[in-house]
């Protein structure tokens, strides 16, 4: 009963590091998310991908990048990190499109602090 | 871009006591859902609303998906402390195609 699998945890980067979030989800789905949770704000889409070897931007994709090699796994890439990138991050799966009301699937998130 | 109003922002309430809280947009979605996210964890999906005067429960919380197709609303009863959480809205369907989310009601129950 894994579902969707974050890693790591927590994490601490400097200014100008990089760092990857992993993700892995073992439902088969499709459709897998990267939203960011601010405090107050909600849930903002940064990347997601509708297939192995398909992504798209969402609404705050910059100073991200992304890539779908698997059907299993959704990598978030931070390449240098920035203080307005401190925040929780949460990777989600559905079945099939979320814009239409399918019912995500979310792990348990990262919370990253850039100091 | 769609937003979607949330409130109430905050909830400060005492156990056994009735919650409402809602959703509004100017904009239409064709489905409402509302998440549940506890502390440290990962939203969870509670009810979901496809068509509009749609009224669905689940356990102690029920749902509405307003008659405008603008609004939802949800209502726990008898809150007891695992209730504690952050509730949010989400609106699908709309012109931005992606799923909206409103910005959560956090709720904190007294026992």
């Amino acid at each position: 009963n894994a579902g969707v699998t974050q890693t790591p945890k927590f994490r601490i980067l400097k200014i100008g590091q990089s760092m990857t979030l992993q993700c892995t989800q073992d439902m088969n789905h499709n459709y897998m998310y990267w939203y960011r949770q601010d405090p107050g704000m909600g849930l903002k889409l940064i990347y997601y991908s509708v297939g192995a070897g398909i992504t798209d931007k969402g609404e705050v994709p910059n100073g991200y990048n992304v890539s779908r090699s698997t059907t299993e796994d959704f990598p978030l890439r931070l390449e240098l990190a920035a203080p307005s990138q401190t925040s929780v991050y949460f990777c989600a799966s559905s079945y099939s499109r979320q814009g239409k009301g399918e019912k995500l699937f979310f792990g348990s998130g990262t919370q990253l602090s850039v100091l | 871009g769609q937003q979607l109003n949330q409130s109430p922002q905050s909830m400060f309430i005492q156990e056994g006591e009735d919650v409402s809280m809602n959703c509004t947009s100017s904009s239409i979605f064709n489905t409402w859902l509302w998440y549940k996210q506890d502390p440290g964890e990962g939203p969870v999906l509670l009810i979901a609303l496809y068509k509009a005067g749609e009224l669905t429960s689940n356990g102690r919380l029920t749902a509405q998906f307003g008659i405008t197709r603008k609004d939802s609303f949800l209502n726990i009863s008898a809150s007891i402390p695992s209730d504690v959480g952050i509730y949010f809205c989400a609106g699908a369907g709309g012109s931005q195609g992606n799923l909206i989310f409103g910005k959560g009601t956090k709720l904190s129950v007294k026992p």
